[in-house]
């Protein structure tokens, strides 16, 4: 079993639609979850960084963290075909350890 | 923000031969950068992690002696492929951290495409 499951996708969705992407893991010492755009050829760019459980709103993108469930989601409102890209999910345990990243799930907004 | 550069984005080599890819910090001091391996639609997979001044760390499986790993500055690592093969083909990235003891400060580089023909 990995330590990261994501489900790959791809997902196609209208424009305008709310996205929800996400991840489980099993690791129960993870305290830190990022999200990671990236888009073809090109590397991962950070969108959302939340420590611990919790929700982490920023613009269109919301970050939820469920420690209990060991699940975390991204949800991205009013989706754009600019947001087509892939989406990782990363996590740690802190203190500057290495991340340990989830499939990626590709996506799709389509016009 | 802080920016990572690599260089050089994309390279095609023959087999046999050994290519350099370069990852620099621009505007920050990165203590540790993190080599990644990744295929076509899978994950970002480590491959070593670096510190200034010291060995890297390798990851399992990893052949540290064809994947030579240098971290002289506080400012520039390097990943040398020697002697490549076509099966080394991939996307190489790198990332690097800022400071110690922060957790967030992951700043990715754009990515190597090698070709080995």
């Amino acid at each position: 079993q990995k330590e990261v499951e994501q489900d790959p996708g791809p997902l196609s969705v209208p424009e305008g639609a709310i996205v929800s992407l996400n991840c489980t893991y099993s690791n129960s010492a993870f305290q830190y979850f990022m999200w990671y755009r990236q888009y073809s050829r090109k590397g991962p760019e950070l969108l959302m960084y939340t420590y611990s459980s919790g929700n982490k709103e920023d613009g269109r993108f919301t970050a939820q963290v469920d420690k209990s469930s060991k699940y975390i989601s991204l949800f991205i409102r009013d989706s754009q075909p600019s947001d087509s890209a892939t989406y990782l999910c990363a996590m740690n345990a802190g203190g500057g350890n290495k991340l340990t990243f989830g499939t990626g799930t590709q996506l799709k907004v389509e016009l | 923000g802080a920016v990572v550069s690599q260089h050089p984005s994309w390279v095609i080599c023959k087999s046999g031969t050994s290519v350099k890819i370069e990852c620099r910090s621009l505007d920050f001091q990165a203590t540790t950068m993190f080599w990644y391996r990744q295929f076509p639609k899978q994950s970002l997979m480590l491959m070593a992690t670096s510190n200034e001044g010291s060995k890297a760390t390798y990851e399992q499986g990893v052949e540290k002696d064809k994947f030579l790993i240098n971290h002289a500055s506080l400012t520039l690592s390097t990943l040398t492929v020697t002697s490549a093969h076509p099966e080394d083909s991939s996307f190489y990235i790198c990332s690097a951290r800022e400071g110690t003891g922060l957790n967030y400060g992951y700043t990715f580089g754009s990515g190597t495409r090698l070709t080995v023909v």
